[in-house]
């Protein structure tokens, strides 16, 4: 499984567009990139997925360049609930199968009034 | 639909106590997963069930067993609890088709053992 590098830590203020980068220099041809967010003393919660280019839902958005090597995790003007602790996951997807998370120490973002 | 749901929420056991954590899910998920969260770390995988009938090991096992009761129902027990097993506890669930890394976690089970 690829690992992932991450900020350990950023900060932001309510209304700002934050993004988070992640690393994955190994990547593997048919691994997948998944985003979870983890609230204080809640399990995590699955915020988006993707492959290559770019994937948006109404949480976030997902740049993925055409080398795939980093992705970045957009959150468009954040508010204080988005302060949380982001995970970035990388691994294969087995049709049929089980696919195992990998979870890494995540960028604990501090979003500021 | 309550989703994934854990019991306790709380416990705190001494060295060598045994206890069972109670995890259940209501989305007819195939597939259950056991985690473990230590402070300030991500989550480690203890155990899983990829569909009733089945479970194995996932990174950190010692000193754990589980029980898939069934379609719901994913036990953890712990045999003989030791300190180094304080921390946070979550289960969680998915459809099991391998089509997402998508699961969908409980509120967690804080254990402290002294």
């Amino acid at each position: 499984l690829a690992k992932t590098t991450q900020p350990i830590s950023m900060d932001s203020y309510e209304g700002q567009e934050v993004n988070i980068t992640c690393s994955h220099n190994n990547i593997a041809t048919n691994d997948y990139i998944t985003w979870y967010q983890q609230f204080p003393s809640q399990g995590p919660r699955f915020i988006i997925q993707g492959y290559k280019t770019k994937v948006t839902n109404e949480v976030a958005s997902l740049f993925i360049p055409a080398d795939r090597k980093s992705s970045t995790l957009s959150l468009p003007r954040v508010s204080l609930s988005d302060t949380a602790v982001y995970y970035c996951l990388v691994g294969p997807m087995f049709s049929g199968g089980y696919n195992k998370l990998i979870f890494g120490a995540g960028t604990r973002l501090a979003v500021h009034p | 639909n309550a989703g994934v749901t854990q019991t306790p929420k709380f416990q705190v056991l001494k060295t060598g106590q045994s206890m069972t954590l109670q995890c259940a899910q209501d989305m007819n998920h195939n597939s259950m997963y056991w985690y473990r969260q230590d402070p300030g770390m991500g989550l480690r995988l203890i155990y899983y069930s990829a569909s009733e009938g089945t479970t194995d090991k996932g990174e950190v096992p010692n000193g754990y067993n589980v029980s898939r009761l069934n379609k719901r129902e994913f036990s953890l027990r712990l045999e003989s609890a030791a300190p180094s097993q304080t921390s946070v506890y979550f289960c969680a669930s998915n459809t099991g088709t391998g089509s997402t890394y998508e699961q969908y976690f409980g509120p967690g089970t804080r254990l402290t053992v002294t």
